[in-house]
């Protein structure tokens, strides 16, 4: 099956610093990929899409400038979030679509960010 | 932006009881359903996903359904067993420009208890 993987699976930052968070897919290639967080009790909720070569699109509500997503490979994609503070603490979570099994979406395993 | 709902939030049946979620969503620019089961510190499983009004799709134990004109798809578990404890997730995307872009339901969390 398709295997995607996030790394790191916990961080813990200051407020103030910036945190990267890969997203892989590793037995496939994804040209989008998208992320996710959820806050406690809350549903999974849709961040940004991903596009191989292009810019992110953003959902309403999300700060491109505070969330750079980069897509620069076709089985890579970074979020980072830049000037962290305590309310982007969150539980962050990548999928990737895998061209020949659409509209199917492979997720990976999630990483759980505390800002201090 | 769809609006997804499951019920119930959580659900505790005893081990070889049949059990079943529901999932609701707006029908109007309905393109998928997508189910997963999200076991603690993994990756949300696929296991469903179903496109047309009608569907119906099995794997071992577990089946679901999909009924778009009314907006729900229902997720069933024969027999349940202790391992099939998680949260069950589903999420539906639209069509157009939303394509791809999943909204999920809050989940229901099942444990099967020996």
């Amino acid at each position: 099956g398709a295997v995607v993987s996030q790394h790191p699976s916990w961080v813990i930052c200051k407020s103030g610093t910036s945190v990267k968070i890969e997203c892989r897919s590793l037995d496939f290639q994804a040209t989008t990929m998208f992320w996710y967080r959820q806050f406690p009790k809350q549903s999974l909720m849709l961040m940004a899409t991903s596009n191989e070569g292009s810019k992110a699109t953003y959902e309403q509500g999300v700060e491109k400038d505070k969330f750079l997503i980069n897509h620069a490979s076709l089985t890579l994609s970074t979020l980072t979030v830049t000037s962290a503070h305590p309310e982007d603490s969150s539980f962050y979570i990548c999928s990737a679509v895998a061209p020949r099994s659409r509209p199917e979406q492979y997720f990976g395993p999630g990483t759980r960010l505390t800002v201090t | 932006i769809l609006n997804v709902e499951q019920s119930p939030q959580s659900l505790h049946v005893q081990e070889g009881d049949s059990t079943n979620f529901t999932c609701s969503f707006p029908s109007s620019n309905f393109y998928a359903l997508h189910w997963y089961r999200w076991e603690t510190a993994k990756s949300p499983e696929a296991l469903f996903v179903m496109t047309l009004n009608g569907d119906e799709k099995k794997k071992g134990r577990i089946s679901a359904t999909l009924n778009t004109k009314e907006g729900y798809s229902y997720l069933y578990i024969k027999g349940s067993q202790p391992e099939d404890s998680a949260t069950y997730l589903c999420a539906a995307n639209a069509g157009g420009t939303s394509y791809g872009k999943l909204t999920f339901g809050q989940g229901t969390i099942l444990t099967v208890h020996p």
